[in-house]
């Protein structure tokens, strides 16, 4: 079956740590995004990558990073910057590139639960 | 600027009520419409999409008509189950910096008690 897969399901990071939240999809999608969702609120985009080796950051890209070397894979790091990490984060993709394709919705993981320890 | 705003939960209702949950959208142009569900500790998946106005998308009982004379999208379902009980996201496509992102609402935490 075709899907994105997020791992691992939870995650603690330590004070001053950076920690790195896996993100691969089998769908062959172009685009890929990463969103932060805090408890009762909607999704935030953090970045985002229209093809391989590109991204752009989204509304809250500080102290996040990312890289798409490949295709299937768009990794975030949540730097030791990112002084408050704790919330739920999503990957999605979709298909063709953003600018072609406005009505093609975007498809999830299931998220990794990060919290400080 | 673009955005989308929902109305607000918890909306609790009991099984095989009628359910609406408001949609309002700002926008430029003529974005596309959707509807996602959470379930509790997952992802967001599709429930129902609609790309031009008067489109009705519809899934799994649940349907939603694109009014663009009152920037609408409002999402209901004729008797819902326990199982529907989720939250619920109405969100927009709009070109920004010239390629289309989805611009969200808060989402709505929907009940439903048996």
């Amino acid at each position: 079956d075709g899907g994105i897969t997020q791992s691992p399901k939870y995650l603690f990071r330590k004070e001053g740590q950076n920690v790195t939240l896996s993100c691969e999809q089998n769908l062959n999608h172009d685009a890929m995004y990463w969103y932060r969702q805090d408890p009762g609120q909607g999704l935030r985009l953090i970045y985002y990558s229209q093809i391989v080796n590109d991204f752009q950051k989204g509304d809250i890209a500080e102290g996040y990073s990312v890289s798409r070397e490949k295709k299937e894979s768009f990794p975030l790091t949540v730097t030791s910057a990112q002084k408050n990490p704790t919330a739920f984060y999503l990957c999605a993709s979709s298909p063709g590139h953003p600018r072609s394709y406005s009505n093609q919705p975007q498809h999830f993981g299931d998220g990794t639960r990060l919290s400080i320890l | 600027g673009n955005s989308v705003t929902q109305m607000e939960g918890p909306v609790t209702l009991s099984e095989e009520a009628f359910l609406t949950i408001n949609c309002t959208y700002t926008a430029t142009g003529y974005p596309s419409l959707f509807w996602y569900v959470q379930y509790p500790g997952e992802g967001l998946q599709l429930l129902l999409k609609a790309t031009k106005a008067d489109d009705k998308g519809s899934n799994k009982g649940f349907e939603a008509t694109y009014r663009k004379e009152t920037t609408s999208f409002h999402l209901e379902k004729g008797s819902v189950q326990v199982s529907d009980s989720a939250v619920y996201f109405c969100a927009l496509s709009t070109l920004m910096d010239s390629n289309y992102q989805l611009i969200w609402g808060a989402g709505t935490k929907l009940i439903i008690k048996p």
